[in-house]
């Protein structure tokens, strides 16, 4: 396995309650990414970054806030839990392959968040 | 906009039997696709991309721009083949972000 660690691994938490889940690498990958997986809708992209400081929506970004201060640390926080966001959360990371050829993500464990 | 659809969310087949996966993109632009596979207890993980042109534990997929698919071809399964396949696609652009098929999951009984 790639070096992507998650933790915490499983967290179960209230409504209302903040909640920032970390994704830790080894690899000096530029770009980190973070997944949600929900069955019927496969994994769905929350936010990325292509750089330290450099961070973007994804597609489900609502209540979702990102930071990276540091290469190889990437924290998804939930403002203000909501029972919505009960999923498995998976950080991804990728490296820029030859010319324009997309490069291959890398997953860590998953983070399986319940919000009561 | 860019969507994958997977159509079946199992697929269940005795082994040595024949598999195919589907997968099916819109997308308007020169993508990029892959299979992804998930097996029990493990990390998600590249299975094949169609720039490769290879063949994985078997598994084989061509690309048809005509048809817009990119379907998973194995002629026969095994049941370590058991697990959850997705059908991602990359878009022609500098953040590799990649969009995801809502997933089949592959059932192989002995």
């Amino acid at each position: 396995d790639a070096g992507i660690t998650q933790s915490p691994r499983h967290k179960v938490t209230e409504t209302g309650t903040p909640v920032t889940l970390r994704c830790h690498q080894t690899e000096n990958h530029r770009y980190m990414y973070w997944y949600r997986q929900d069955p019927g809708h496969g994994l769905r992209l929350i936010h990325y970054s292509y750089g330290v400081k450099d961070t973007d929506k994804g597609e489900v970004s609502d209540g979702y806030s990102v930071s990276r201060s540091k290469t190889e640390d990437f924290l998804l926080t939930l403002e203000s839990a909501t029972s919505s966001q009960t999923s498995v959360y998976f950080c991804a990371i990728s490296d820029k392959a030859g010319g324009d050829v997309a490069a291959e993500q890398f997953f860590g464990p998953g983070t399986r968040l319940t919000v009561l | 906009a860019q969507r994958v659809t997977q159509p079946e969310k199992l697929l269940s087949v005795f082994k040595g039997a024949p598999v195919e996966l589907k997968c099916n993109y819109s997308y308007s632009g020169s993508p990029e696709l892959f299979w992804y596979v998930q097996y029990s207890r493990q990390r998600l993980q590249l299975l094949l991309r169609h720039i490769s042109r290879e063949s994985i534990k078997g598994f084989t997929a061509d690309l048809n721009k005509g048809e817009t698919s990119f379907h998973l071809k194995k002629p026969f399964a095994q049941e370590e083949d058991s697990a959850m396949y997705y059908c991602a696609l990359s878009r022609a652009d500098s953040s590799y972000k990649l969009i995801f098929g809502s997933g089949t999951r592959l059932l192989v009984r002995p």
